[in-house]
């Protein structure tokens, strides 16, 4: 069993749609993690949060918004999402951001836009 | 920042086989280096790292690997390979922040 849970695991919306993306974990690890990942490509990094304060963008499109309310929660907030957003999403967690620290990968949610 | 190669998209492998899969790094002064397996519709679980220290790391499912500074690889390994190890497998390494940089990724296909 995973210990980061993602929910939902399947979500297809509209282009006008809003929708969130929902990352748990328990393991008090206090940086967290989203990832996209594209069919047989390598997830590539979004965001990264450590201590709840979000300390990498790499430069995702303003239709994507985190948002990390406590140190055990990690939301991904959609708006407006093209075509081209369809992929898996996967949240991760590790202990610190130290490059030593392992992370460790929810089961992702499979988004598709319509 | 560091980057990893993984040199085989596929490697089909009969059941009970050995395989190898490699993985090689860019050059760095110091280096921790991980190995992950993702199953179908399923996300990432850790293998197994090398952080420092012994250059052989086991890990899980009877997987090893083998720290390689001079040929700067760390290839992964298992001695007899299963059915349920089909599965895609992406050598990383992290940057700052502990961003991981993941390579291309290997696709096991174990037949029986």
């Amino acid at each position: 069993d995973t210990e980061v849970t993602q929910t939902p695991k399947h979500l297809v919306m509209g282009m006008t749609n809003k929708k969130s993306l929902k990352c748990e974990q328990h393991m008090g690890h206090r940086a967290m993690y989203w990832y996209k990942q594209k069919a047989k490509k390598p997830p590539e990094l979004m965001f990264v949060y450590s201590y709840e304060k979000l300390s990498i963008n790499e430069s995702v499109p303003s239709r994507f918004s985190p948002e990390c309310p406590n140190s055990s929660l990690l939301n991904l907030h959609l708006h407006a999402l093209q075509p081209e957003d369809s992929a898996l999403y996967l949240c991760a967690s590790s202990r610190g951001t130290g490059a030593s620290q392992p992370q460790h990968f929810g089961d992702g949610t499979r988004l598709s836009i319509l | 920042a560091q980057s990893v190669t993984q040199l085989d998209s596929q490697v089909p492998v009969f059941e009970e086989a050995p395989v190898e899969l490699r993985c090689n790094y860019s050059s760095s002064v110091s280096v921790y280096l991980f190995w992950y397996v993702q199953y179908p519709n399923q996300g990432l679980q850790l293998l197994l790292k090398y952080l420092s220290g012994s250059t052989l790391v086991k890990g899980i499912n009877g997987f090893e690997a083998e720290f390689n500074k001079s040929q700067t690889s760390f290839h992964l390994r298992k001695p007899s390979v299963h059915i349920s190890d089909t599965a895609e497998y992406f050598c990383a390494v992290p940057n700052a922040g502990n961003m991981l940089t993941f390579g291309g990724g290997t696709r096991l296909m174990v037949k029986p």
